[in-house]
């Protein structure tokens, strides 16, 4: 069945340090892929997406690597401040549906100063 | 308000009893989702509405459940007879696209959850 899921449940790093954060999807039909952030008592907050056409896609000390071979998805975080820590889900989007997100487990990421 | 605004933020509930979560969407905004995120588990879609119609109710896991946005705004998620299995958070996210575009990201705004807990 569809599935998005998660290679490593935690990540621990020193502040200042990289971290990647790894993510398998059994979908091909999906259009694009997101990552979110969820901090304890909050809802998920949008970091990043991109679309199936794309392998890389930077932003604000964050980038995403999709690679469609091995339908895995990557959430790097470059220079990880204390406030990144928190979960991380990745998401794509249902059977390539226009609204319905499917998310992956999550992955905690402790950031230690 | 400035975001996606949930209440209450937790209910406790006896098992058996009616419950009703609220949504209020940012203003404006024309798409509404519910999901239901299990302890450790990421976000599942419950239902989605666009304006007042309910478009897709598909991942309501019961009859139990029931959602309604009557006026397209303000949104309630019930849920009756509560089981323990129940016991969730439950999200709500809005997005501002009328009709939203496949293949690309219309991004869904979340709000804070309601924590349901039934005993």
């Amino acid at each position: 069945g569809e599935s998005v899921g998660l290679h490593l449940p935690t990540l621990s790093v020193q502040e200042g340090d990289n971290s990647i954060i790894n993510c398998a999807y059994s979908n091909s039909a999906s259009d694009y892929f997101i990552w979110y952030k969820q901090e304890s008592g909050k809802g998920p907050q949008f970091i990043i997406d991109i679309r199936s056409n794309m392998d890389k896609r930077q932003g604000q000390r964050v980038t995403v690597l999709l690679n469609k071979t091995v339908k895995h998805l990557s959430l790097q975080i470059a220079a990880t401040q204390p406030g990144d820590s928190a979960v991380y889900f990745c998401a794509e989007n249902s059977g390539g549906s226009n609204y319905k997100l499917t998310f992956g487990k999550g992955t905690l990421l402790t950031v230690n100063p | 308000g400035a975001g996606v605004s949930q209440s209450p933020r937790y209910k406790v509930a006896k098992r058996g009893q009616d419950v009703a979560l609220r949504c209020d969407p940012i203003s404006g905004h024309v798409s509404l989702f519910w999901y239901q995120q299990a302890l450790g588990q990421g976000p599942e879609f419950l239902t989605y509405f666009q304006n007042e119609a309910q478009l897709d109710k598909s991942g309501l896991p019961s009859d139990r459940f029931f959602a309604e946005r009557p006026e397209g705004s303000v949104s309630t998620l019930k849920i009756q007879r509560t089981q323990q299995e129940d016991s969730a958070v439950y999200l709500c996210a809005s997005s501002s696209v009328t009709r939203p575009v496949v293949g690309s990201y219309n991004e869904q705004f979340f709000g804070p959850g309601t924590r349901l807990t039934v005993l």
